[in-house]
């Protein structure tokens, strides 16, 4: 069954970076995107962006454009999310999840259990 | 830039009853919505997609119907498990998501 397991929590100072992982299996890993959603504390999900598996192409939002990186390693069916220039409002849980098809949907079918990130000085 | 607004934003029923969860786009999205449910501590689990289409395993209690700006999730007779919060969701080359709706089992 498709498995994502994300990395641990990260407690981090503001103006820091982090760098989260997301290890796939289960499903042949560069057939689909992963994207990553974050939560803040009682906060709606907020989409941050995706990496297509195959070819490394990114898309990231327009409000963290400049500050995220999402980034894949195919020989270990994972992928990475670096968020830098942290601050208080980047607390949150991030998560990881595999699009439903083959193209980039946006469907977000299989999840990650989150990781939390807690942005304090 | 389009904005999804979820109502009501509480909702408390009893097992057995029907939920009637909306969600209203902004302006026209086709079919392009999602739904999500999300229990506490977990991550959201995928319910409908496109509108209308059931995604893999979810019990036949909850469809999606709607198009254009209006949308609706029913869930035809509760269970003590689906008290969850429940979001919708654009999916679009910016996806977004609503604010939700807290659904209470009494």
């Amino acid at each position: 069954q498709v498995q994502l397991v994300q990395s641990g929590a990260e407690v981090k100072k503001p103006g820091a970076s982090v760098k989260l992982s997301c290890k796939a299996s289960g499903y042949t890993f560069t057939n689909y995107a992963i994207h990553w959603v974050r939560q803040a504390p009682g906060q709606r999900l907020e989409w941050m962006g995706w990496i297509n598996a195959a070819n490394g192409d990114t898309k990231y939002s327009q409000k963290l454009q400049g500050r995220v990186t999402i980034t894949r390693d195919t020989s270990a069916s994972t992928a990475y999310m670096d968020l830098n220039s942290l601050r208080s409002e980047d607390t949150a849980v991030y998560y990881c999840a595999r699009d439903l098809w083959t193209t980039v949907t946006a469907i977000f079918d299989s999840w990650g259990l989150g990781t939390l990130v807690t942005v304090s000085s | 830039e389009i904005v999804l607004t979820q109502s009501p934003v509480t909702l408390s029923l009893s097992p057995g009853e029907r939920a009637t969860l909306s969600c209203r786009a902004s302006q026209s999205v086709s079919t392009y919505l999602a739904w999500y449910q999300q229990k506490p501590g977990q991550a959201p689990r995928l319910l409908v997609y496109d509108a209308s289409n059931r995604a893999t395993g979810i019990p036949a209690r909850f469809n999606g119907s709607g198009s254009g700006t209006a949308f609706t999730l029913t869930i035809s007779s509760l269970e003590p498990e689906d008290s969850a919060v429940y979001y919708c969701q654009l999916r679009s080359s910016w996806p977004l998501f609503g604010g939700g709706t807290r659904v209470e089992i009494k």
